[in-house]
């Protein structure tokens, strides 16, 4: 059973555009949420993060959208670079010890 | 800067071989964790470890086992690896109390022939 659904499973826009990539929960119990980036051959590295208790989180070109009613959020890339293009996972996590359910993963190209 | 380290970027072994897979991370931290990822399927948790000699089974703990003898140090076992095996393995740390940031290693892609 696949806890984080995820999508699209792959994503190409042109320089400047917004990708949106999009995921869904099921369990309600989860009160944090991450993104996480992975360029090939690197591990993951947390891009930005949300709780239940906001709507919505900007770092710099990247923002969260959370609708908790529905069980979902969102990331949005500002003005999107080539040095974007890289993997993006969200995931959830519930508790202390932050045992993360990750979702498929979304593949990001940027064109120049 | 966080570092956390894995002992192999690439390893190749052969069915029924028993694998190691050792991480170990420098900043004292006490939850330690072992994905695998695969395409399509993102990554999936195999075990965690939240002190030293203590573990708790993931998403998908069949065909593994681990060890936490020391903090910095946590090791994933194949006992008799199996070709459903191959994957990327990746390590995990997290501080208690800290900024909720998973610091993952670099990975080590396991062939079984």
């Amino acid at each position: 059973q696949q806890q984080v659904k995820q999508s699209p499973q792959s994503l190409i826009v042109q320089k400047g555009g917004i990708p949106i990539i999009n995921c869904a929960y099921e369990n309600t119990a989860f009160d944090y949420f991450p993104w996480y980036q992975q360029f090939p051959g690197k591990g993951p590295a947390l891009l930005i993060a949300i709780r239940p208790d906001v709507s919505e989180k900007k770092e710099g070109r990247f923002t969260i959208s959370f609708n908790k009613s529905a069980k979902q959020f969102s990331l949005h890339i500002m003005d999107s670079q080539p040095g974007d293009s890289a993997t993006y996972f969200c995931a959830a996590s519930k508790g202390g010890r932050r045992a993360l359910t990750f979702g498929s993963g979304t593949r990001l190209q940027v064109q120049p | 800067d966080v570092k956390v380290t894995q002992s192999s970027r690439y390893l190749v072994k052969r069915t029924g071989e028993k694998v190691f897979l050792e991480c170990v991370q420098d900043m004292d931290h006490e939850n330690m964790f072992w994905y695998r990822q695969d395409p399509g399927l993102g990554l999936r948790l195999i075990y965690f470890s939240y002190d030293v000699k203590m573990k708790e089974k993931g998403d998908i703990p069949e065909g593994y086992s681990v060890s936490r003898e020391k903090k910095e140090r946590f090791s994933l076992i194949l006992e008799s690896a199996s070709t459903n095996q191959t994957s990327m393995y990746l390590c995990a740390s997290f501080p208690v109390g800290g900024t909720d940031t998973q610091y993952f290693g670099p990975g080590t892609r396991l062939t079984v022939l």
